[in-house]
Order: structure tokens, then sequence, then C-alpha cells
């Protein structure tokens, strides 16, 4: 089964204090490994994909990479408008379902 | 472009009643995806449809749940007869055929009481 594992449970952060989130994960077969952002009352809202390991994205001041057995999520000079859940997805070859983690609870004080 | 939608955002109803909850996806998304997260856990996959056959209800908890999806268009999560487990956040999520990236709603919030 697969598994993805997300640490730390909560982040609290100064704003402009750079910091990564870790996921890992064990699948069969990875087809692609997904980060969500997540706002309170609201659905997972989409960031990134990354397919194979060595494969880093980026988009404003979030940048993602994935390795074998992990991915991390870097925020780099945050703002309070980066608070959130970020939540970490695999989903397997073959599968079209996404198996989630528990999530990041992110916090970033003006 | 809409996004997918949920109806209702809220519902609070007794152990042993019925509720029902739709979700209109993304026109054009031929995918069609329901996750629920319980209290403290993480988002579980319920079941997936591609236009309006079940490609996978691995994730169905029990026979008390029955989704359908009606024409390939929308779809519905009936629960019934509810009981207290069932609480929780109910998501739906669409995607394009062959296309990984999932767009998701903002959530149905099932509380039994």
């Amino acid at each position: 089964e697969d598994q993805v594992t997300q640490s730390p449970e909560a982040l609290r952060l100064q704003e402009g204090e750079s910091s990564s989130l870790n996921c890992s994960y064990t699948v069969s077969g990875l087809r692609g490994l997904f980060w969500y952002r997540q706002d309170p009352g609201k659905g997972p809202e989409f960031l990134f994909t990354l397919y194979s390991a060595g494969e880093e994205k980026e988009k404003e001041r979030l940048k993602a990479t994935l390795t074998k057995k992990e991915s991390f999520l870097h925020i780099t000079a945050p703002k309070p408008e980066d608070s959130a859940t970020y939540l970490c997805a695999v989903q397997a070859t073959n599968d079209y379902k996404l198996s989630f983690g528990a999530g990041t609870t992110v916090t970033v004080r003006a | 472009e809409a996004g997918v939608t949920q109806f209702p955002s809220h519902s609070v109803i007794e152990k042993g009643q019925t509720v029902t909850l739709r979700c209109d996806p993304i026109s054009g998304h031929d995918n069609l995806y329901w996750y629920r997260r319980v209290m403290g856990k993480e988002i579980k996959f319920l079941l997936h449809f591609v236009k309006e056959s079940k490609q996978d209800e691995s994730g169905m908890p029990n026979n008390r749940f029955l989704a359908e999806r009606t024409g390939g268009t929308y779809s519905t999560l009936k629960v019934q007869p509810a009981e207290l487990e069932d609480s929780g956040v109910y998501f739906c999520a669409s995607s394009y055929q062959t296309s990984p990236k999932a767009f998701f709603g903002q959530g149905t919030r099932l509380t039994v009481v």
C-alpha cells in the first residue's frame, strides 16, 4: 500500500524566514508526486506535479524537489499569505487515485 | 472557467438518515473522483469514475455508500443510512482523461449527530 508521511505537522515562521517541508513516500511505482495547498474551508489547490528524481519546479516563493524517496517544498522568504496547509500526494503507475499525507500547516507571522 | 462545484457546502443529519452529496465537475473532464477527510486523518480516496463508469471503487467503506454519475456529467454520493463515523469533509475532484492533474471542489462538510 502506498504511504506518504509529511513533516513537520506544523511550522510557524516569521515573515522572510525560509524553511522546507518534507514528504517521504513509498509507492510500488511512481507515476507522479503532487503538492497541493489547502486554505481553511476550501478544497486542495494544485501547486506542482513532479515525475522523476532530480526534477524541480518553482512557483513564486515555492520550490519543489524530488528524490527517489522524498520530496521537499522549499518556501523562500515567506509572506503571511503563504499561511496554509500544504499537502503531498503520490500517484502510482497505472493508477489515477491520489494517496495523501496528513499535511503540514504553515503559519507565517508578519 | 468554472471550477469543481459541490453541493451542499454543509449538511447536518441525524444518525440513520439519508444524505446525498452532489458534485459538478469541470466541463470536459472525464475523470471524477470522490475523497473524504475524517477528523484528524489524511484525505482518503473513495472512488473514481471515467465518464459514467466506475473505474475504481476500492476506497468505498461499505455498502451504505452509493455513488452514481449520470450521463458522465455530475455525480452524486448517497449515504444511507448515515452513521456517526461518516462525519467528515467529502471532496470531489475532476481531471481530463489522460491528465494526472486533478482539480478539487471546496468540499461538503457532513456532520452526523
